[in-house]
């Protein structure tokens, strides 16, 4: 079955630092991926995507992420953090037939000032 | 450009009493789903609704739940016996079937008293 890891459920940085997120999948085809953000109490903005091609992709607000097929990632990097960016962060997975998303647990970034 | 809504924004109920969320998905979309996201949890998928009836649903989907597509527009989730441990956020997706992004309404905040 399809799985999603994100192995941080907590990190903290301090503002202008760099910042990586990990999420590891577990899908036995080419998987469909996406990183979410949720601010406390809202909705889940979508922050990339990646379907096929090129392994690094852009997203919004300065995010990139990695495909890395050999290692069942998709990591999420920011170069320089701002205190905006603390959320949670969601990696998902397409999972099966249907099309259902497969969510990890999160990680709650903090920032520092 | 097309949105996915969700009404009520929040909904507060007390126990035991039938709640139903409501989604308008994009217009041009053929699936749908509703997920779930307990407070500091990940979310997790309930359903998928495709062709007017559902092809997917998870073992949290169980016989108090219900899935209604009563128009073109609307797409509804039925809670009939609402219990304590359903105090949730609720989003609905819809999916137009060319790729696998889905797009995620704001979310119904349900609070069981």
């Amino acid at each position: 079955a399809q799985s999603v890891t994100q192995p941080d459920i907590h990190i903290t940085v301090s503002e202008g630092a760099s910042l990586e997120l990990r999420c590891n999948y577990s899908y036995g085809a080419t998987p469909y991926l996406f990183w979410y953000v949720q601010s406390p109490g809202q909705g889940l903005q979508l922050l990339l995507k990646y379907f096929s091609g090129d392994t690094l992709v852009q997203g919004i607000k300065g995010f990139e992420a990695e495909f890395k097929r050999s290692q069942s990632s998709f990591n999420l990097r920011k170069p320089s953090v701002h205190w905006s960016d603390a959320a949670e962060y969601f990696c998902a997975v397409v999972g099966g037939g249907t099309y259902k998303y497969i969510f990890g647990t999160g990680t709650r970034l903090k920032v520092l000032a | 450009e097309p949105e996915v809504t969700q009404t009520p924004s929040h909904q507060v109920t007390q126990m035991g009493q039938e709640v139903i969320l409501r989604c308008v998905p994009i217009s041009n979309h053929l699936y749908f789903y509703w997920y779930r996201q307990i407070l500091g949890q990940k979310v997790e998928f309930l359903v998928s609704f495709y062709n007017n009836e559902i092809s997917e649903k998870s073992e949290i989907f169980d016989d108090q739940f219900s899935v209604e597509r009563p128009d073109g527009s609307n797409f509804t989730l039925k809670i009939r016996s609402t219990k304590l441990e359903d105090s949730a956020m609720y989003f609905c997706a819809s999916l137009d079937g060319t790729d696998n992004e889905q797009f995620f309404g704001p979310g119904t905040r349900l609070t069981v008293l």
